[in-house]
């Protein structure tokens, strides 16, 4: 069974980048009935879907983090990246990397806090 | 994009029925038929349990099941049962190609 496994800074300043990776172990992030997605919730809040980024390199990102969102995907090392620029502290959160697939999530990682604070 | 509309909160005893909306648009869950549903409980991530408006994943109960109309969505949770009480979000593919949720529905077993 495939698995998604996040790492990243779990603290970062106001006004620097935040940068996520996530592991996909057992299975293939080139395999093309997939997309691999990033998804946050703040704390004691709902979910709100960040963006993804498909086998080919193609992206899609919320609207509202359009501008300072960047997703990729390192085929060589079977993982896929996030990086939220100026950050602050609403972006303060729990981020979960997922599998997009037929636009369902259908396999999570089991999520990483990062807290923005100096 | 705005997030889809769901209820606070949706309560039941146990054995009964409740259903949950999900309201959104013509161009994301009236648009499409990929409106999905998470089950999320405390301190743990979220779990698919519908998909494609009303297909259950392998190993996800029959108790859940799911349905739409028009610009609104709904999952339905039959014979309600002390584990079910947790937070559910819909999620739909939009016009854009991106992907919105629901602001989440806590589900209380009382």
């Amino acid at each position: 069974q495939l698995q998604l496994q996040e790492s990243g800074s779990g603290l970062v300043k106001p006004s620097q980048t935040l940068s996520l990776t996530c592991a996909v172990v057992g299975g293939s992030v080139s395999n093309d009935a997939y997309s691999w997605t990033w998804i946050r919730q703040p704390p004691g809040k709902g979910l709100q879907w960040i963006g993804y980024v498909d086998h080919s390199g193609s992206t899609h990102y919320n609207p509202s983090l359009e501008s300072r969102v960047t997703t990729s995907v390192d085929r060589s090392k079977n993982q896929f990246s996030l990086n939220l620029f100026s950050v602050t502290a609403a972006d303060t959160a729990v981020y979960y990397c997922a599998r997009d697939w037929r636009s369902a999530f259908d396999i999570w990682g089991q999520g990483t806090m990062v807290t923005v604070s100096s | 994009q705005s997030a889809l509309t769901q209820p606070a909160s949706v309560s039941g005893s146990p054995g009964q029925s409740i259903t949950i909306s999900c309201s959104g648009t013509s161009s994301d869950v009236g648009g499409y038929n990929f409106v999905s549903w998470y089950q999320q409980h405390p301190g743990k991530a979220p779990k698919l349990i519908i998909y494609d408006v009303s297909l259950r994943p392998s190993g996800v109960s029959n108790r859940f099941s799911g349905s739409k109309s028009g610009n609104t969505a709904s999952l339905t949770i039959s014979g309600l049962q002390a584990e079910d009480e947790a937070d559910y979000y819909c999620s739909s593919y939009t016009r854009t190609s991106t992907r919105v949720f629901g602001g989440g529905t806590k589900v209380t077993v009382l």
